[in-house]
């Protein structure tokens, strides 16, 4: 079945705790990319890769990081999370041929930092 | 960089009315227009979505006209079902950029 697997779906930590959520595609997408979502906001764009070793930023990449080892995985990394990250994350990704097209969502991941 | 802005926030509908949602963007590099909707508790899906080539695109009871002069493209849902009721993103594509950029949703609440 093809999919898009983000672990773990809940998750509460701690200020400065530095913590990965992963993301997994089996559709041999080039395109990945995180978002945000927050309410009133809408969907945010964090970081997007158009394929391995090809990483930039979307519109709020501050205190994030990512990184495209390989083709499938697209892992978002905070490296001191603050409490104004708690927020609903999605992975998605997108075959391109060219440029992204539909892009295919991860369940989710929510995250509370205290 | 780009803005998208999205109007109604709420939307509330009789069953078999239409509904209708708008959006307008702000950089006319945009190219590519997905609207996506998003059951409480799930994943955002895409419903339907519009190239800066093509005016307007069907597809049963779903419809998005596109305008680039004025920069703006609109979602209509015509004969409206409970099911219907969800979330619905507009986002546009940047071109060069490959950068997404969602508006703040519509809440559409079909009542029956």
């Amino acid at each position: 079945e093809a999919q898009v697997t983000q672990n773990p779906r809940y998750l509460i930590t701690v200020t400065g705790k530095k913590l990965t959520v992963t993301c997994s595609q089996n559709m041999n997408h080039e395109y990945m990319s995180w978002y945000r979502q927050d309410p009133g906001l809408g969907l945010r764009q964090i970081y997007y890769s158009m394929n391995v070793e090809v990483t930039d930023k979307g519109d709020v990449p501050e205190g994030y990081k990512v990184s495209r080892k390989e083709k499938r995985n697209f892992p978002l990394i905070l490296e001191s999370p603050s409490p104004n990250q708690t927020s609903l994350y999605f992975c998605a990704s997108s075959s391109t041929g060219g440029r992204p097209g539909e892009l295919f969502f991860g369940e989710g991941s929510r995250l509370t930092v205290l | 960089g780009e803005n998208v802005e999205q109007h109604p926030s709420t939307l509330s509908v009789q069953e078999g009315d239409s509904a209708v949602i708008k959006c307008t963007y702000s950089d006319s590099a945009s190219n590519y227009f997905p609207w996506y909707k998003q059951e409480l508790g799930k994943r955002p899906q895409l419903i339907i979505d519009i190239r800066s080539n093509v005016g307007e695109k069907k597809d049963q009871r779903i419809a998005v006209t596109l305008n680039k002069t004025a920069k703006h493209f609109s979602l209509h849902i015509t004969e409206t079902q409970p099911e219907d009721s969800a979330v619905y993103f507009c986002a546009s594509l940047l071109y060069n950029f490959n950068k997404f950029y969602f508006g703040s949703g519509t809440k559409l609440n079909v009542k029956p």
